[in-house]
């Protein structure tokens, strides 16, 4: 069965600090990942995907994440982290497939508190 | 940008009632993914339509029941009420066709509450 793994669940950051949250995955064929953030009483917001090519993605707000097949992973960066980026992080993934079955499995969850 | 609206956005209960959640797509989108996330968990997933019908389905109770309807807007029946019902319900929608690289769009959810 398909599953993601996001090892940090709690993570405190002061302003201008580099962020990397780690995500895994388990699923035997081809994936599609996500990486949503959803800030305070709001709802999830696509930070980035990956599909296929460059393994390395560029999302909103100054965010990447790799793709790095070999080890299963898509983590989460970002050079230099802001108050406002305080939010929760989720990991996602769907398989890559011609079936109209997309769901989307999601990890546990990053609490990112960024401290001013 | 148009997006996902969903309704009502709060929604309190008693135990055994019935509730109603609707969503609406993104124009033009044909998929619709309803989740259930409890407190302090992640997203989970419940059921999915495609053209106006199950595509797919998880840990969705049989208490629950869905419909796309020709609009493409989604219902989300759920009778029985329990207090482990409790919970944000996301409904998502994404592209006609474009399955190998399925890009989810989530509302804002319905925040469901039974006493």
């Amino acid at each position: 069965a398909q599953s993601v793994s996001q090892h940090n669940h709690h993570v405190i950051l002061s302003e201008a600090a580099s962020l990397e949250l780690g995500c895994n995955y388990s699923y035997g064929g081809t994936v599609n990942l996500f990486w949503y953030v959803q800030y305070p009483g709001q709802h999830l917001q696509l930070l980035l995907k990956y599909f296929s090519g460059d393994p390395l993605v560029k999302g909103i707000k100054g965010f990447e994440a790799e793709f790095i097949k070999s080890k299963f992973s898509f983590n989460l960066r970002k050079p230099s982290v802001q108050w406002s980026d305080t939010a929760e992080y989720f990991c996602a993934v769907n398989r890559k497939a011609g079936g109209a079955t997309n769901k989307l499995i999601f990890g546990t969850g990053t609490l990112l508190a960024v401290q001013p | 940008a148009a997006g996902v609206i969903q309704s009502p956005r709060h929604l309190i209960k008693e135990k055994r009632e019935t509730a109603t959640l609707k969503c609406y797509p993104i124009p033009r989108h044909d998929t619709v993914y309803w989740y259930q996330q409890g407190p302090g968990q992640d997203p989970q997933f419940l059921i999915s339509f495609y053209e106006k019908m199950q595509s797919d389905k998880g840990s969705i109770p049989d208490r629950f029941s869905a419909q796309q309807f020709s609009d493409y807007h989604s219902e989300l029946n759920m009778s029985s009420l329990e207090l482990g019902d409790s919970a944000l319900y996301f409904c998502a929608s994404s592209e006609q066709g474009r399955f190998d690289t399925d890009t989810q769009y989530f509302g804002p959810g319905t925040r469901l509450t039974v006493l």
